[in-house]
């Protein structure tokens, strides 16, 4: 079993629909995550950082940590043909382990 | 301002040949990371470094990889007598620094390695 679970998809969305991402983990120790974007043939951009449980908003991006179940969500409200991307979720632990654990990574197509 | 970079952008190799990779990093971000990306496998962590010294190498495959740091900046990736296995996508991150404040990684755009 896989330290990070992530749904590769593909999903597909029409436009101006909310798109939902999950990750589930298996280390209780992680404590830092994160969602990257990445685009074909490029590399991961940073989307949102959270510390710890808990909400965190950025514009039309909500990022979601419950460490109690081990899940974490990001979601894309009103989406855009340009959020069609593969989003990776990636956490660490911290305390002199800095490394991130990543996600397979989901597929997100947004049709127009 | 200039984000990671990362140099060559795509490198073919023979079988056998040794390739070095290389990574400038965010100017001022103290800590630098390696990792590799395959179908296969996903995103993987090579090694970390903090300043110069690096205190995790743990994800590096085998005794053919290593990585050096100088100055406190650029980074080089150096694989020796390469096999098809190591074909990959070689990403490059910094971060400001290490613990709460500063966990942010933020990636170059890779090295394609195709091992022929």
């Amino acid at each position: 079993q896989k330290e990070v679970e992530q749904d590769p998809g593909p999903l597909s969305v029409p436009e101006g629909a909310i798109v939902s991402l999950n990750c589930t983990y298996s280390n209780s120790a992680f404590q830092y995550f994160m969602w990257y974007r990445q685009y074909s043939r490029k590399g991961p951009e940073l989307l949102m950082y959270t510390y710890s449980s808990g909400n965190k908003e950025d514009g039309r991006f909500t990022a979601q940590v419950d460490k109690s179940s081990k899940y974490i969500s990001l979601f894309i409200r009103d989406s855009q043909p340009s959020d069609s991307a593969t989003y990776l979720c990636a956490m660490s632990a911290g305390s002199n382990d800095y490394k991130l654990s990543f996600g397979a990574g989901t597929t997100v197509t947004v049709r127009a | 301002g200039a984000g990671v970079s990362q140099s060559p952008s795509n490198k073919v190799t023979e079988k056998g040949k040794d390739v070095e990779l290389r990574c400038d990093p965010i100017s001022g971000h103290t800590a630098l990371y390696w990792y590799r990306q395959s179908l296969g496998q996903g995103l993987e962590f090579l090694i970390y470094f903090q300043g110069n010294s690096a205190p995790d190498k743990s994800g590096l495959p085998s005794d053919r990889f290593s990585a050096e740091r100088t100055g406190g900046s650029v980074s080089t990736l150096t694989i020796q007598r390469t096999q098809q296995e190591d074909s990959a996508v070689y990403l490059c991150a910094s971060s400001l620094g290490v613990g709460r404040a500063h966990p942010e990684q933020y990636f170059g755009p890779g090295t394609r390695l195709t091992v022929t």
